[in-house]
């Protein structure tokens, strides 16, 4: 099947900083895709959908200035939480589906990033 | 807005036992149904899905689920249970066509024993 990578699996961060995970789509081209957070015991929150040339779309109550995505060619997207603290500590995971006529709606979901914010 | 609920929070069963998570759905269109597992310290991982067609679906370690429309659920089943389905399972929902939003459920945490 369809692989979607992340980059980094794990990264710890001092309060203040900021910090980018990579969603890849290692095999296949993905006009969208998408980014959850998961608290440890709890289900997947979507975040935001994002759309290859164009503006991310956030779920309500997410801080689009505090998450900003990034989605600039096919096979890439970017999340990078901006002056994090200890509160944004979680697992960043994305997802993707197939573009184009291979299109079946099925999404393909990355590895997951920890983030652990000091 | 969609929503998926679960009704089992934590399922602890010995092996060989049969198993059925249940989950419901809300939204009066067309949708398209997963299931999705989590074993512990990997990531999630297909192990069904609903697009149309037959309701009955089957999908990877013999795992089932069936849609019911007329009672938004989508249940899923499996005759025997192993100590290696030990794992966390998601149910989710999305509206039927192109890169619809994927809503989760909450989650079923699942502990087999020996």
């Amino acid at each position: 099947g369809a692989v979607v990578s992340q980059h980094p699996s794990r990264v710890i961060c001092k309060s203040g900083t900021s910090v980018k995970i990579e969603c890849r789509s290692l095999d296949f081209q993905a006009t969208t895709m998408f980014w959850y957070r998961q608290f440890p015991k709890q289900s997947l929150m979507l975040m935001a959908t994002s759309n290859e040339g164009s503006k991310a779309t956030y779920e309500q109550g997410v801080e689009k200035d505090k998450f900003l995505i990034n989605h600039a060619s096919l096979t890439l997207s970017t999340l990078t939480v901006t002056s994090a603290h200890p509160e944004d500590s979680s697992f960043y995971i994305c997802s993707a589906g197939l573009a184009g006529v291979a299109n079946t709606g099925e999404l393909f979901f990355g590895e997951g990033s920890r983030l652990t914010v000091l | 807005a969609q929503s998926v609920s679960q009704h089992n929070h934590h399922v602890i069963l010995s092996e060989a036992a049969s198993l059925e998570l249940g989950c419901n759905y809300s939204y009066g269109g067309t949708v398209n149904l997963f299931w999705y597992v989590q074993y512990p310290g990997q990531h999630l991982q297909l192990l069904l899905k609903y697009f149309s067609g037959d309701p009955l679906v089957k999908g990877i370690k013999g795992f089932e689920a069936e849609f019911i429309k007329s009672k938004f659920s989508f249940n899923l089943r499996k005759p025997s249970v192993q100590w290696s389905d030990t794992a966390e399972y998601f149910c989710a929902v999305k509206r039927s066509g192109g890169y619809n939003k994927l809503i989760f459920g909450a989650g079923t945490r699942l502990a087999v024993h020996p």
